[in-house]
């Protein structure tokens, strides 16, 4: 079983909707959660990171964090033919671990 | 956020030859990390690298197949040796801040592809 699992996709949505993106893990160490976007052809950018459980919002994204589910989301409102690209979950421990990152999931904004 | 830049941006290589991959930092970093993104998958963690010592590598990961240099706080190189087509992947150098590391900033990529 794979420490992060994240639904590969591919997801399609029209311009405006609501985009909700998922990640599960199994190790209770991880304590700091992030999402990067990666565009085509480039490396990925980090867009949001949460410490422990709770909710983090900037412009259109929210992070969500569930510790006690071990379940993580990504919310992204009036989504725009822009927002394009793959998303990575990832996720780390206090411990000095390694990065542990989901598989990504590829979505297309449709105008 | 640093800076990262990496050349070469992509290359196609020969079966057997070797390729250096250069990672440039704008700040002066502690730890430089190189991943590996195979077409279609997510990053596979290949060493951590320190100034001024070896680098520590992850397991199916070993010194002789991708020996990799710190000289200095801004700058590493990735050395693929010895290529075979089940090395062409997309080659990342990044770095961290944080107390845990927990943040993290990718270059560009290098794309290889070998035949």
């Amino acid at each position: 079983q794979k420490e992060v699992e994240q639904d590969p996709g591919p997801l399609s949505v029209p311009e405006g909707a609501i985009v909700s993106l998922n990640c599960t893990y199994s190790n209770s160490a991880f304590q700091y959660f992030m999402w990067y976007r990666q565009y085509s052809r480039k490396g990925p950018e980090l867009l949001m990171y949460t410490y422990s459980s709770g909710n983090k919002e900037d412009g259109r994204f929210t992070a969500q964090v569930d510790k006690s589910s071990k379940y993580i989301s990504l919310f992204i409102r009036d989504s725009q033919p822009s927002d394009s690209a793959t998303y990575l979950c990832a996720m780390i421990g206090t411990s000095g671990s390694r990065l542990t990152f989901g598989e990504g999931t590829q979505l297309t904004v449709n105008p | 956020s640093a800076v990262i830049s990496q050349k070469p941006s992509r290359d196609i290589c020969q079966r057997g030859t070797s390729l250096t991959i250069q990672c440039q930092v704008d700040s002066q970093v502690t730890m430089m990390f190189w991943y590996r993104q195979q077409p279609g998958q997510s990053l596979t963690l290949i060493a951590t690298a320190n100034q001024g010592s070896e680098a520590t590598y992850e397991s199916g990961f070993v010194i002789d197949k991708f020996p990799i240099s710190r000289p200095n706080l801004t700058f590493s190189t990735l050395t693929v040796s010895n290529m075979s087509p089940e090395d062409s992947s997309i080659y990342l150098c990044s770095v961290a801040s944080g107390s845990y590391q927990e943040t993290q900033y990718f270059g560009p990529g290098t794309r290889l592809l070998v035949l």
